[in-house]
Parts: structure tokens; C-alpha cells; sequence
């Protein structure tokens, strides 16, 4: 079974600087999809970033990337020039095969000003 | 298009009542998924169709859970007999094939 993993439950950073989110997934699979999703207070889910298993250059997305490690198993998000904005819970998420989303715990994070 | 929507946004109820959730996708995706998220957790996996087909159903979509989308529209959700462990947020989604799905508002539910 495939599970994901968020080991931050909770995270802060200045406005302005930069972030990084870290995931970890297990699977066998070889061909799966990897998103971070974010949800800020009382508002939907709203994607972030996604990477195909299948390429091996890293995502990117303005001032959202990712690092993905696919040996590792890794898949971490770095947000740059963090905004209020970016106040949200970031959920990490794996999908492969009938691509239903497995989704980790989550991590909130707090754009301090 | 103005997204998914889904309706109502909150509902409480008392416990041993039935209770069905709608879920209007956007329009042109084929696919669609219910996830249920309890406080401080991830969304969890319910079931998902494809077009009017129901394809796969989570262990967690005990029987007094059902869904049905007619004619590969809006899709409902009811959950019969409610129990205090069924409050949560109930998050539909939907998706043209395998690609990224778009989520809805949520249904909060609160079963007192």
C-alpha cells in the first residue's frame, strides 16, 4: 500500500524568505504522480505544484519548486519569497493507478510579518 | 466555468438521521472523487466514478455510505443512520482522466 509521509506538523518563516516542505511516499510503482496542495483557513484546496515520475527535472511553478528524489522517495516543496498569502496548510499527495490521491498529515505553515 | 461546488456548505444533524451531500464537477471532467477529512488530518480517499460508473470504494464507505452520480453529472453522497464518528468534512473533486483534480469547497458535517 502506498502511504506519504509529512513529518512537520507545523512550520514558520518570515515574509520574504524561504521555505522548504519535506514528503516522503512509499510505493511500488514505478509510474505515479506527485502534487503539493494547499489549503488556506476556511477555503478550498487549491493545487500547487505537480511532477510526473517520469521526469526527472523538478518542478516549477513561480516561486514554488520542488525536489524530487525519486530513489529517496522524496518530494519537497521550497517556496522563495514568502508571501502572507502562503499562511495555509500545504498537503503532499501521491496518486498512481486509478489516481486516487493519497494524501500525507500535512504541514501548516505561518508567514510571519 | 466557476468550478466545483458542492452543497451544502454546513450541515449539523442529530445522530441516527440521514443526511446526502451534492457535488456539481466541472462540467466537462469525466472524473470524480469523494474524500473525507477529519480535524488536523489529510483527506481521505471515498470513492470515485468515472462518468456514471462507480470504479472503486475506500474500506472507510461502511454501508451505510452510498453515492451515485446519474448520468456522469453532479454526484450525491448519503450517509444513513449518522454516527458522532461520521462528523467531518466531506471534500469532492473532479478531473478530465488522470489529471490533477480540482477540489470543491467541503461539506462540513457535524453529527450531535
Amino acid at each position: 500500500a502506498q502511504t506519504v509521509t509529512q513529518s512537520q506538523p507545523e512550520m514558520s518563516v518570515q515574509e520574504a524568505e524561504t521555505v522548504t516542505l519535506s514528503c516522503t511516499y512509499d510505493t511500488s510503482e514505478n509510474n505515479y504522480y506527485l502534487f503539493w496542495y494547499k489549503q488556506p483557513p476556511s477555503r478550498q484546496m487549491i493545487l500547487v505544484i505537480r511532477q510526473e515520475a517520469y521526469k526527472q527535472q523538478n518542478a516549477t511553478e513561480n516561486r514554488f519548486s520542488v525536489n524530487f528524489q525519486k530513489a529517496a522517495k522524496s518530494f519537497s516543496l521550497k517556496i522563495s519569497d514568502s508571501q502572507l498569502g502562503d499562511t495555509a496548510m500545504y498537503f503532499c499527495a501521491f496518486s498512481a493507478g486509478t489516481y486516487k490521491y493519497i494524501f500525507g498529515t500535512g504541514t501548516r505553515l505561518k508567514v510571519l510579518a | 466555468d466557476t468550478g466545483v461546488s458542492q452543497n451544502p456548505r454546513h450541515k449539523i444533524t442529530k445522530r441516527g438521521q440521514n443526511v446526502t451531500f451534492r457535488c456539481d464537477p466541472i462540467s466537462e471532467h469525466n472524473r470524480l472523487y469523494w474524500y473525507r477529512q477529519t480535524l488536523g488530518q489529510g483527506p481521505e480517499f471515498l470513492t470515485y466514478f468515472q462518468n456514471e460508473a462507480q470504479l472503486e470504494k475506500s474500506r472507510l464507505l461502511s454501508d451505510r455510505f452510498s453515492a451515485e452520480r446519474p448520468k456522469g453529472s453532479f454526484s450525491t453522497l448519503e450517509i444513513q443512520r449518522t454516527e458522532q464518528g461520521d462528523s467531518a468534512m466531506y471534500l469532492c473533486a473532479s478531473s478530465w482522466e488522470y489529471y490533477e483534480q480540482y477540489f470543491g469547497p467541503g461539506t462540513r458535517l457535524t453529527v450531535t
